[in-house]
Formats: structure tokens, sequence, C-alpha cells
């Protein structure tokens, strides 16, 4: 199993581009979140999905959409890229997301984002 | 709303000391938390879970966390801190639909 991977490890954008940030996993997990890091800030929730076809936002989704229309697949899209987006993204996936799941989340790699 | 918070942002030890950072939850039901780690440049990996199972959880790498209800707490520790586990560390508590809410993080420093 290669576990969560995420494309592309580092990305420097200006002010105004679009980019998708790429995020699988191969273990048929129904669960699948995004995640940005910020200094003094922990993680906070960009976007989920419960299943394929189904998303919702989390704590902080403005500036960024998502799908998800396979188990594997759920990529983050940034449509036009501002310098508040710099920050370090994290994909995770969980077996199941019914009721209060305590299933483990796992993390993929990151991707380390610069907007100048 | 549920909510963890995390007393320090920077803890530092010595080699060999007690490793305690501080975790906080808000919650009014039975709460799933979590404790992650994160080591430089890397994705968090699980250190442990409280699932009301035991109120004294055993992770990896010689870390546990107790539960205390009275408190609302759910401290980690770790008996004698190496070198090995400097990174930066998170609490977390798991929402009715799987979202995974995190606290601020703590950076631990081991001096040798």
């Amino acid at each position: 199993n290669a576990g969560v991977t995420q494309t592309p490890k580092f990305q420097v954008l200006k002010t105004g581009q679009s980019m998708t940030l790429q995020c699988a996993q191969d273990m048929n997990h129904e669960y699948m979140s995004w995640y940005r890091q910020d200094p003094g800030m922990g993680l906070r929730l960009i976007h989920y999905s419960v299943g394929a076809g189904i998303t919702d936002q989390g704590e902080v989704p403005n500036g960024y959409n998502v799908s998800r229309s396979t188990t594997e697949d759920f990529p983050l899209r940034l449509l036009s890229a501002a310098p508040s987006q710099t920050s370090v993204y994290f994909c995770a996936s969980s077996y199941s997301a019914s009721g209060l799941s305590y299933n483990e989340q796992f993390f993929g790699p990151g991707t380390r984002l610069t907007v100048l | 709303a549920q909510s963890v918070t995390q007393l320090g942002s920077h803890v530092s030890v010595s080699e060999g000391a007690l490793v305690l950072l501080r975790c906080n939850y808000s919650s009014s039901v039975p709460p799933y938390l979590f404790w992650y780690v994160q080591y430089p440049n890397q994705g968090l990996q699980l250190l442990l879970k409280y699932t009301s199972a035991a109120t004294l959880v055993k992770g990896i790498n010689g870390f546990e966390a107790e539960f205390k209800k009275s408190e609302t707490s759910f401290h980690l520790t770790k008996p004698s801190a190496h070198m090995s586990d400097a990174a930066e560390y998170f609490c977390a508590v798991i929402l009715t639909g799987g979202k995974l809410i995190f606290g601020q993080g703590t950076e631990l420093s081991v001096k040798p």
C-alpha cells in the first residue's frame, strides 16, 4: 500500500494563478479531508468528503474547491491563488465517517505552497 | 462546539527528563481524543487515541496519555525524553461525521 499520496511536494504560484493539489489513497477509505497548516494555528480543516460524490466545508473553505468523483481521489483546487493561501497542505483519509467514528486518520506527506 | 486547547506552544526538556504536554478539551459528551506527532518536514503520525475503553492510553515510542473527565484533560507524558522525541505534537478531537479538529500544537525540544 502506498497509503496517502500527494503531489506536488512543492509549488510556487503567482497571485491569481490557479492550480490543483492532488491527493490519492489506496486503502478504500470512505472519508477524506484537506487541512492547511500555518505556524501557531495547528491544522485547520478546509473541506472533507464522506464518500464519492459527497463533499462539505470545513473551518476555512473560502478560496478552495473540491470534488470526489472516485473513492481514491480527492483533489483540492485553488481558482485564483492569493498570498494568504501560502501554507502547507495535508490530505488525510480514514476508513469510515459514520457517526462518532474514532478511526485513525492517515496523513499524506504534504504540499508546501508559496503564493507570491 | 467541541474543541481542544494545548497549553504551551513550546516545551523544552533535558534528555532523560519527564515530558508533559498539556491538552484540555471542551465537550458536552464523552469525546474521542487523539495525539499526533509531526517530525520535521513530514506528515502527521498517530501516537495514541482515547476511545473510552480505558482512561490510561499507551501509545508508540513510550508515550501515554490519561483521560481525566473531571479536569477535561488528556495530557501526554513520557517518563524519559530522548533526542528523537523532538517534534511537534498535536492534540485533536473527532466530531460527529468524522471531522478531526486540532489544537494549536506544541513544539517539543530536547536538550542534550
